[in-house]
């Protein structure tokens, strides 16, 4: 079976520090993957998606940046953190052939202080 | 980018009432979720739809895919204060890598 595996779990950081949060997925091949980022009691706001090694789409400009190095592997990263980057992030992979819903990690809670 | 109105925004009920949530959207999509988010947890999905018209069912809840594709409900029957959380829908297009979704719905049981 698939699952997904996203940490830390909770993260505080200073502003100005960098960031980096990492996502892999077992039991699949060639999934879609994404970043989302939650903001307290809000709805899910989509950062970046992928469908293959290296293709990174961006939904939302601001300071962030997302890679896949690997097929299962997608890293949500940042040079400087700004106090509103702090929220609930959340990476989630969807089967690629056919078409599938979205499954969700269990998410990393940013505060940047 | 198509924006999903779901609604309401949040409920307050007693045990054993049955709750009914919708979402809208200006957009057709292919396919329509329904997610349930737990405190500090990620969305799990409770049901997932894929031809309009479509009604299935999971346990105490029911969801439809709308006819017009445009929209979809959830319902859910004889609540229990475990069905407490964040409901979520989600519309995808046919290419999968586009899903977008509602505010969410706020549910809360009395016991």
């Amino acid at each position: 079976s698939q699952t997904i595996h996203q940490w830390p779990a909770t993260l505080v950081q200073p502003v100005g520090s960098p960031l980096s949060l990492e996502c892999t997925v077992e039991g699949t091949s060639n999934p879609n993957l994404y970043w989302y980022r939650q903001a307290a009691g809000r709805g899910l706001q989509l950062l970046f998606y992928s469908v293959g090694i290296g293709q990174i789409s961006s939904e939302v400009p601001q300071n962030l940046s997302a890679s896949r190095p690997q097929d299962r592997q997608f890293i949500l990263s940042s040079k400087k953190l700004l106090l509103s980057d702090s929220g609930f992030y959340l990476c989630a992979w969807s089967p690629l052939r056919p078409v599938g819903p979205a499954f969700f990690g269990q998410g990393t809670r940013l505060t940047v202080v | 980018g198509q924006q999903l109105n779901q609604s309401p925004q949040s409920m307050f009920i007693q045990e054993g009432e049955d709750v009914s949530m919708n979402c809208t959207s200006s957009s057709i999509f292919n396919t329509w979720l329904w997610y349930k988010q737990d405190p500090g947890e990620g969305p799990v999905l409770l049901i997932a739809l894929y031809k309009a018209g479509e009604l299935t069912s999971n346990g105490r809840l029911t969801a439809q895919f709308g006819i017009t594709r445009k929209d979809s409900f959830l319902n859910i029957s004889a609540s229990i204060p475990s069905d407490v959380g964040i409901y979520f829908c989600a519309g995808q297009l046919y290419n999968n890598n586009d899903m977008r979704f509602g505010a969410g719905t706020r549910l809360t049981v009395k016991p």
